[in-house]
């Protein structure tokens, strides 16, 4: 089982739409939590830090579930902009900066 | 401005020619890592470096080695390259005390060919 997992997609979605990515972490360990964007096979770019108490970026908003261990990205008002691949991504406790990566959620936004 | 730097951009190579994929950063950040990032199975580390002369074997440190004699740069060496490297690389650095916020900056990435 991979330590981080997500649903590749493609979410197929129309411009103005809401939606949402969940994605599981297996390590109960794992301490920090993060949503990254990735356009084209380009270098990853933090899209958001994810916090216990849920956090809010315009229109993205993270949530964390350490009980269930999984954590949400909700978008709403979809732009074309945001068609992108969503990482996951975990740190675990130990000292240094290991992140585990999921292996990322396709969004296609269209007209 | 803050940037890590990864040459080259692109490569084909053959089977067993040594190559070296440079990377430099420029913010005089203590950690930095490799990665390289495959279909399906997202971005895995290769070799990652604490500081000059500590380097450690990431998940997947086999066919690879690297090197940290100046903080700045962290070269990834593939001594005998072979096909199933063949891949997106991407290199990555950040200073200790800020991961929780800002966990890495990564290079643009270079993509191996290895016929």
């Amino acid at each position: 089982r991979k330590e981080v997992e997500q649903d590749p997609g493609p979410f197929n979605v129309p411009e103005g739409a809401t939606v949402a990515f969940n994605c599981t972490y297996s390590n109960s360990a794992s301490q920090s939590f993060f949503w990254y964007r990735q356009d084209c096979r380009k270098e990853p770019k933090l899209l958001m830090s994810v916090y216990s108490s849920g956090n809010e970026d315009g229109r993205f908003t993270a949530q964390l579930n350490r009980a269930s261990q999984y954590i949400s990205l909700l978008i709403r008002d979809s732009k074309l902009s945001d068609s992108a691949t969503y990482l996951c991504v975990v740190i675990h406790s130990g000292g240094y900066n290991k992140l585990i990566f999921g292996a990322g959620t396709r969004l296609a936004v269209h007209p | 401005e803050a940037q890590v730097t990864q040459n080259p951009r692109y490569l084909i190579t053959v089977t067993g020619k040594k190559l070296t994929v440079t990377c430099s950063q420029n913010m005089n950040h203590e950690y930095m890592s490799w990665y390289r990032q495959d279909p399906g199975l997202g971005l895995r580390q290769i070799y990652y470096s604490m500081n000059v002369e500590v380097t450690d074997k990431g998940d997947v440190p086999e066919g690879y080695k690297v090197s940290r004699k100046e903080k700045r740069n962290f070269p990834l060496i593939l001594e005998s390259p072979s096909p199933n490297q063949t891949s997106l690389y991407f290199c990555a650095s950040s200073s200790f005390g800020d991961y929780l916020e800002q966990p890495q900056h990564f290079g643009d990435g270079t993509r191996l060919s290895i016929l």
